[in-house]
């Protein structure tokens, strides 16, 4: 079964870091992409960011361009993100999720999320 | 950028009825969209992909269509659970960047 359990949200500063945490299980994480999606509080879906199933490749929404960094670690099965300089607009709710192996289509296994809050 | 414009914002129905939610893009997308349910208090779902593409475990009930810029979601006979609100998502030719529609809640 596949399973995806994020961690490491909390309450941070404007201005703050967090790291965002995702253990993969029940699948062979090696070989797929993975994705951040953030859903603000009663707003709807915003993708953040993919990563290529080598770490290679990198793709950022613009907003987040440059202050926050996706990453894996295959030993570890895990999918990060690291948040830098956050902003209160970046309240909300990060889902990680594995896209669709082909040709990259969709979003088909998704966590529970974890709640990020950006106040003072 | 492409972007995704989902009719109607709301839709009241009862259970039995069928559901026709619609997916505009502002650009073609060919067949490179998704739909997702989401229930309060859950992550989403994926329902289907490629346009009209049932996701593993999807119930028959759902169906998609369309292709280039418009898009429809249908959900015949509404069972209790279907009561949700749905998202679309289209990707980026290339490099892989997505995007998704504001939603439609459906509602009893």
């Amino acid at each position: 079964e596949v399973q995806l359990v994020e961690s490491g949200g909390g309450l941070v500063q404007p201005g703050g870091s967090l790291r965002l945490s995702c253990e993969a299980s029940g699948f062979t994480f090696s070989n797929y992409w993975m994705t951040w999606v953030r859903q603000a509080p009663g707003k709807g879906l915003e993708w953040v960011a993919n990563i290529k199933h080598d770490g290679n490749e990198k793709y950022y929404l613009d907003s987040v361009k440059g202050r926050f960094a996706i990453s894996r670690d295959h030993a570890k099965i895990s999918l990060y993100l690291q948040m830098n300089s956050l902003r209160a607009e970046d309240t909300a709710i990060y889902y990680c999720a594995r896209v669709m192996s082909g040709e990259l289509l969709a979003f088909d296994y998704w966590g529970q999320g974890t709640l990020v809050t950006v106040s003072s | 950028e492409i972007v995704l414009t989902q009719s109607p914002a709301t839709l009241s129905l009862s259970p039995g009825e069928r559901a026709t939610l619609s997916c505009r893009a502002s650009q073609s997308v060919s067949s490179s969209l998704a739909w997702y349910q989401q229930k309060p208090g859950q992550a989403p779902r994926l329902l289907i992909y490629d346009a009209s593409n049932r996701a593993t475990g999807i119930p028959a009930r759902f169906s998609g269509s369309g292709s280039g810029t418009d898009f429809t979601l249908t959900i015949s006979n509404l069972e209790p659970e279907d009561f949700a609100v749905y998202y679309c998502q289209q990707r980026n030719n290339w490099p892989p960047l997505f995007t998704f529609g504001p939603g439609t809640k459906v509602d009893i």
